[in-house]
């Protein structure tokens, strides 16, 4: 077990909804990062907070954004609901240092769009 | 887009066998990492290699890395019913922003 706690675990919506997710993140971990993963498919990156800054982003439309509070924990928010967004969500958190770069994920977050 | 690409794509064995997993990459690397998926759930960090290294160990697992193929191996020996998940490489270009491939599939058969 990891630490880093995801929920809901699992939703459904439809098209054009908005959807929160959220994240607490491993203590004493100051980085947060955001990963699509589509079925079938290996996990993409969506953003990364760290600081509470957004800290690189992948190749997502502005409708995918993201917040991380001062506990370090963050939503990733969804707006204009796809059909292409069903996925698993994943969030990783980790310690920006030079020496490591392994992510700890949670169990992620199931989103079925209708 | 995936930068890394694994092959197989999915991989068959029997207890107790090897399993050897290749992945592939575009781009220079600061360092190459494998993941390990369980059904539906979160990735768990296997193991870490960087650019400059050659070779790894950690328990059963086996890593390589050739910078100038741009390929890297995951080696499993004897192979459990508990190994079975799919396996992906990952790789590093800036701090902690990994590109993941699209991952083996690993059934081991009891």
């Amino acid at each position: 077990e990891t630490g880093v706690t995801q929920s809901p675990t699992h939703l459904i919506k439809t098209r054009g909804q908005q959807v929160t997710l959220r994240c607490s993140s491993q203590s004493g971990h100051n980085t947060v990062s955001w990963y699509q993963q589509a079925l079938g498919q290996g996990p993409q990156f969506i953003f990364q907070y760290y600081r509470e800054e957004e800290n690189g982003r992948g190749n997502f439309p502005p409708r995918f954004s993201g917040l991380q509070f001062p506990n370090y924990s963050s939503e990733l928010n969804v707006n204009a609901l796809e059909l292409d967004d069903s996925a698993l969500y994943l969030c990783a958190s980790s310690l920006i240092v030079e020496s490591t770069g392994e992510l700890f994920f949670g169990e992620g977050s199931r989103l079925t769009v209708l | 887009s995936q930068q890394g690409e694994e092959d197989p794509q999915a991989l068959s064995i029997q207890e107790g066998e090897n399993a050897t997993m290749n992945c592939s990459y575009k781009t220079s690397i600061n360092n190459l990492q494998w993941y390990r998926q369980n059904s539906g759930r979160g990735l768990v960090h296997l193991i870490l290699i960087r650019s400059n290294e050659r070779e790894k160990h950690s328990g059963r697992l086996r890593v390589t890395l050739d910078t100038s193929k741009k390929s890297s191996s995951l080696l499993i020996t004897a192979s459990r019913a508990a190994d079975t998940a799919s396996y992906f490489c990952a790789t590093d270009r800036e701090a902690q922003k990994l590109v993941f491939g699209q991952g083996t599939r690993l059934t081991i058969n009891p």
